[in-house]
């Protein structure tokens, strides 16, 4: 049972564009969200995340959404620039542990 | 400012084989810390966590296990080695009291040949 699914296994975007990655979760006592990307051979690197007691929390280029009665949330990267190029995960925070879901591979094209 | 290191980078052991993988962090105390694994095109699962010196939970029964033999030290052992261990294993902390962020080391590279 995934609790945590990022749907989209791929995602292209033309740089200066806006990115937008979603990730769905079922467990209803999620209560922190976090974004993360990870690039070949090394260990992901936290971007941004957000309480369940707020929707929105920006940070730069990153902005992350949360909507709570869909169960879904969403990292938007505008603009997309081509060191944006990565795998990105969502992970949703259950008492002492994370649990992650697939990843999304972001390519920025020039 | 914290820092985690892992070693080896990468490791190529043959089936039967023995295994062990150390991790350190620097820079905090009493941090949580964390084994993952990730398979080849899947993504982050945990495999162990640690909320102090030698309390370990197991999250997924195999042949695998963890060790916390002082505060920011935690080893990850087999002692025979399958081909299904291969994969990229990751350690990370995160800080007393706060689950939250993790902070995640370089990986280790295993091939089980």
């Amino acid at each position: 049972d995934q609790q945590v699914k990022q749907n989209s296994p791929s995602l292209s975007v033309q740089e200066g564009r806006i990115s937008i990655l979603n990730c769905d979760y079922t467990n209803s006592m999620f209560d922190y969200f976090l974004w993360y990307k990870k690039y070949p051979a090394e260990g992901p690197t936290f971007l941004i995340s957000i309480s369940s007691i707020k929707d929105k929390n920006e940070d730069g280029r990153f902005t992350v959404f949360l909507n709570k009665s869909a169960k879904h949330l969403s990292l938007h990267i505008v603009p997309s620039q081509p060191g944006d190029s990565a795998v990105y995960f969502c992970a949703a925070s259950e008492t002492q542990k994370l649990v992650f879901g697939q990843g999304t591979r972001l390519t920025i094209n020039p | 400012s914290q820092t985690i290191h892992q070693w080896p980078a990468t490791l190529v052991q043959p089936v039967g084989s023995p295994l062990s993988l150390e991790c350190t962090v620097e820079g905090t105390s009493n941090p949580n810390l964390y084994w993952y694994r990730q398979a080849a095109g899947r993504g982050l699962q945990l495999l162990f966590y640690s909320v102090g010196i030698g309390q370990i939970s197991s999250e997924v029964p195999q042949n695998l296990s963890a060790s916390r033999p002082q505060d920011r030290q935690f080893i990850l052992s087999s002692k025979k080695l399958l081909l299904s261990d291969s994969g990229f294993y990751l350690c990370a902390w995160s800080l007393d009291g706060g689950f939250y962020e993790q902070y995640f080391g370089p990986g280790t590279r295993l091939t089980v040949t």
